[in-house]
């Protein structure tokens, strides 16, 4: 298994460009999540699925949409680029959601620069 | 929302036993309390869960008391290799369910 993989590894964009980071995992994992976390910081949960065709909304989704067609894929977009969102963006997928006992998998990171 | 509290920082030695804590209020009644462990430029690692009383696996054990306000995770015989930041991570009681992260402790072990 390959686990949680995302791309790309890293990213520049300009103020007011879009664009998706990608997560994929081949755990048959019901529960996905995005998290930003800032440097020198802790784990900010910005969206999550429970399950193909459902997402709801973290602490921080702001800025950010995502959808859930397939139970491996959790692509997070970016409408609107702005340097607050510089930030490593991680993907995790675990078992199940409504519970922290399920281990999550982490994906290695996007780090992203709005400039 | 739960919240949680961490030191934000602990340094020890080699060879020593490591205690961080990790304060919870507002957490769900029948979730887990779970720790993580990251290292620069990686996602977080599962270290151990835990209910109540006290979880031992190989790396760690989990101490956590009857009203589960507070989580220890205890790191035996720390080696340079621990040098990391640990999370502690909770499940919110309230009605729109969320996983409530901790800010993290950043641990440094000295040789």
């Amino acid at each position: 298994n390959a686990g949680v993989t995302q791309t790309p590894k890293f990213q520049v964009l300009k103020t007011g460009q879009s664009m998706t980071l990608q997560c994929a995992q081949d755990m048959n994992h019901e529960y996905m999540s995005w998290y930003r976390q800032d440097p020198g910081m802790g784990l900010r949960l910005i969206h999550y699925s429970v399950g193909a065709g459902i997402t709801d909304q973290g602490e921080v989704p702001n800025g950010y949409n995502v959808s859930r067609s397939t139970t491996e894929d959790f692509p997070l977009r970016l409408l609107s680029a702005a340097p607050s969102q510089t930030s490593v963006y991680f993907c995790a997928s675990s078992k199940r959601s409504r519970d922290s006992s399920y281990e999550q998998y982490f994906g290695p990171g996007t780090r992203l620069t709005v400039t | 929302l739960a919240k949680t509290t961490q030191p934000i920082s602990m340094d020890s030695y080699e060879g020593q036993e490591v205690n961080i804590t990790c304060s919870h209020n507002n957490i769900a009644t029948n979730d887990y309390i779970t720790w993580y462990q990251q290292f620069p430029s990686q996602g977080p690692r599962f270290i151990i869960q835990g209910y109540k009383t006290k979880v031992t696996n190989e790396v760690a054990s989990l101490f956590i008391p009857a009203d589960r306000k507070s989580s220890t995770l205890s790191l035996p015989r720390v080696s340079l290799s621990d040098t990391a930041v640990y999370y502690c991570l909770v499940g919110d009681r309230g009605s729109n369910y969320q996983l409530i992260w901790g800010a993290g402790t950043k641990l440094i072990i000295k040789p």
